[in-house]
């Protein structure tokens, strides 16, 4: 039973425009939403997170938007650059859980030149 | 200087062998754990360490286990190897409690049971 999902499991991009990646998740009590991104042969590294009392949080080129009553996040990368060509990770947690996090399946981001 | 550091980062084995996966953070965090990603490249938490104390063991194989001798290492070990214990596997580190979910990545072991 996945709770968090990641429906697109690879977006294309060209290079300067706008990528919107998408999560999903299923747990109305997850409290706390987060974005890794990782590249290959490398471990995931924190990207940005979002508490569920606010509904954006911007950090630079890099924007999550949270809708709580659809249960449903977004990263919003502007503009799109060829370093950003990764597999970005959607995870959430939730107190009761120890603070547990719980991973979608990820998107591979390629971002063409 | 690497933050959390894992060793070794590859390893090739028979089936049946037992092996250890080291890890080290230099971050000063209280909590550990070890993940597994498998072939569908989901990340599924295996292990979770407080202060040298197990908070969070998910269904696992107790061929599987665990081995923190102070808060800045947190060792696996795996005995009988199987085939399919083939995966990649991430050792992380942070704080634990409100606002600390940020979790730090080793850069991960590949692990190969033939």
């Amino acid at each position: 039973d996945q709770q968090v999902k990641q429906n697109s499991p690879s977006l294309s991009v060209q290079e300067g425009r706008i990528s919107i990646l998408n999560c999903d998740y299923t747990n109305s009590m997850f409290d706390y939403f987060l974005w890794y991104k990782k590249y290959p042969a490398e471990g995931p590294t924190f990207l940005i997170s979002i508490s569920s009392i606010k509904d954006k949080n911007e950090d630079g080129r890099f924007t999550v938007f949270l809708n709580k009553s659809a249960k449903h996040l977004s990263l919003h990368i502007v503009p799109s650059q060829p370093g950003d060509s990764a597999v970005y990770f959607c995870a959430a947690t939730e107190v009761r859980s120890n603070y547990q996090l719980i991973w979608g399946a990820g998107t591979k981001l390629i971002i063409k030149p | 200087d690497t933050a959390v550091s894992q060793t070794p980062k590859y390893l090739v084995t028979q089936m049946g062998n037992d092996k250890s996966i080291k890890c080290e953070q230099n971050l000063g965090h209280d909590t550990m754990y070890w993940y597994k990603q498998d072939s569908k490249k989901f990340l599924k938490i295996m292990f979770s360490y407080n202060n040298k104390e197990l908070i969070i063991n998910e269904t696992v194989p107790n061929r599987f286990s665990p081995k923190s001798p102070d808060k800045a290492h947190l060792n696996l070990h795996i005995n009988s190897l199987e085939l399919g214990d083939s995966a990649v596997y991430f050792c992380a580190s942070s704080h634990l409690g409100r606002g600390q979910e940020t979790q730090y990545f080793g850069p991960g072991t590949r692990l190969l049971v033939l």
